[in-house]
């Protein structure tokens, strides 16, 4: 079936250096994705979106990547932080429950920052 | 910003309680969710509502109902608690609007970590 996967379960980068988490999705039909930040015990954060008609969009110190034609989307950290721990999971609007409104999540990568 | 608050961050029942979630937003959003989150399983979708006195299923809700009375509130109701259902539940919101393109962020609560005796 069509899901949201990602490559790495735990990704584990020193602190200052950039991190990259990547997502890979199957569903062509999708043009919209999101990826959050999940800190231990707490509920998902929104970081940043991109749509399909976009193939890359920054934030702060959070870049994101959307290559339509490989079904790749990437989230790149610049500078990580010790508060940039946490699990990271990408989401996608195809395919998913929810109706139109509803999103499709990937089981996530960890992201340890090393001292 | 967007504020949707749970009930309780952490709670002990006994198997065949009855136990309810609350889920309250203030942002007036249309759509609200309510999702289970397992280790090496992800977000599963339970139940949804586009709108008051609405509700729809999702991916998982044997063993779940759902009321939404309010626009700001999203019950999750478990009739007869298993120890299966011991899991942290996830309420989410988003605007609703959507009409112009699909899609839209959904922005969540801190949890509900449920352990079922």
């Amino acid at each position: 079936g069509e899901s949201v996967g990602l490559h790495l379960p735990t990704l584990s980068v020193q602190e200052g250096d950039n991190s990259i988490i990547n997502c890979a999705y199957s569903n062509s039909a999708s043009d919209y994705f999101i990826w959050y930040k999940q800190e231990s015990g707490k509920g998902p954060q929104f970081i940043i979106d991109i749509r399909s008609n976009m193939d890359k969009r920054q934030g702060q110190r959070v870049t994101v990547l959307l290559n339509k034609t490989v079904k790749h989307l990437s989230l790149q950290i610049a500078a990580t932080q010790p508060g940039d721990s946490a699990v990271y999971f990408c989401a996608e609007n195809g395919n998913s429950g929810g109706g139109a409104d509803g999103l499709t999540f990937g089981k996530g990568t960890h992201l340890i920052i090393q001292p | 910003d967007v504020k949707v608050t749970q009930s309780s961050r952490y709670l002990v029942k006994r198997t065949g309680e009855k136990v309810f979630l609350e889920c309250v937003q203030d942002m007036d959003h249309e759509n609200m969710f309510w999702y289970r989150q397992d280790p090496g399983l992800g977000l599963r979708l339970i139940y949804f509502s586009y709108d008051v006195k609405m509700k729809e299923k999702g991916d998982i809700p044997e063993g779940y109902s759902v009321s939404r009375e309010k626009k700001e509130r999203f019950s999750l109701i478990l009739e007869s608690a298993s120890t299966n259902q011991t899991s942290m539940y996830l309420c989410a919101s988003s605007p609703g609007r959507s009409r112009l393109g699909s899609g839209e962020t959904q922005y969540f609560g801190p949890g509900t970590r449920l352990l079922v005796l």
